[in-house]
């Protein structure tokens, strides 16, 4: 049982590169996330997406954009990278949108220099 | 608006000690979800439980306990007889519909032999 999958665990990025990071799951769930977590702010919604085709933004959507063309994946795409945007990025998924249990994916530590 | 609020950044306690994480909630919302999530130090999100509005009754899951209080917007939640293992950030959550799930800042548990 795969879960859910991010690409890649690790990524450095010189400042105005774009990049995107990939997050897959298998548990054919509707709803997916995006989070960021930076030290002593938790962790922050930035996109959210509700089912296939669907998207809307959350906390800090800037700088970020998301597409959904398939339930599995929910790819997050950094347009031109910003030191600010160096944080750790959480994708999740769920059967029953933000009032269920959410599975996250292992993270991905992004640098940008 | 969602608002979750963990006042304690940090708590160290010596093993078997018990300890009480708090978690405030602001919402508008009569419908809405509380959650608790473990993060270890490795670094993965874990869900804990799971808590509708409707549903204020205390629950006990081994060495975890909730108290959620309507009355003062507060879903705290305790470990008995702290360990080792216990050490992690725990994160609490609200959210009022099917898109966003709000986190608290977390409150960093170091438990001591």
């Amino acid at each position: 049982n795969a879960g859910v999958t991010q690409t890649p665990k690790f990524q450095v990025l010189k400042t105005g590169q774009s990049m995107t990071l990939q997050c897959a799951q298998d548990m054919n769930h509707e709803y997916m996330s995006w989070y960021r977590q930076d030290p002593g702010m938790g962790l922050r919604l930035i996109h959210y997406s509700v089912g296939a085709g669907i998207t809307d933004q959350g906390e800090v959507p800037n700088g970020y954009n998301v597409s959904r063309s398939t339930t599995e994946d929910f790819p997050l795409r950094l347009l031109s990278a910003a030191p600010s945007q160096t944080s750790v990025y959480f994708c999740a998924s769920s059967r029953q949108g933000a009032t269920g249990e959410l599975f996250f994916g292992e993270g991905s530590r992004l640098t940008v220099l | 608006a969602q608002k979750v609020t963990q006042a304690q950044t940090e708590i160290s306690v010596v093993e078997k000690e018990d300890v009480t994480l708090d978690c405030v909630y602001e919402t508008r919302d009569t419908t809405y979800y509380l959650f608790w999530y473990k993060q270890p130090p490795s670094g993965e999100l874990v869900f804990l439980i799971r808590r509708n509005s409707f549903d204020e009754q205390n629950e006990i899951s081994g060495r975890y306990s909730w108290n959620f209080q309507k009355s003062t917007s507060s879903f705290n939640f305790t470990i008995t007889a702290s360990q080792v293992v216990d050490s992690a950030v725990y994160f609490c959550a609200l959210s009022e519909d099917l898109g966003k799930l709000i986190f608290g800042t977390g409150t960093r548990l170091q438990v001591f032999p």
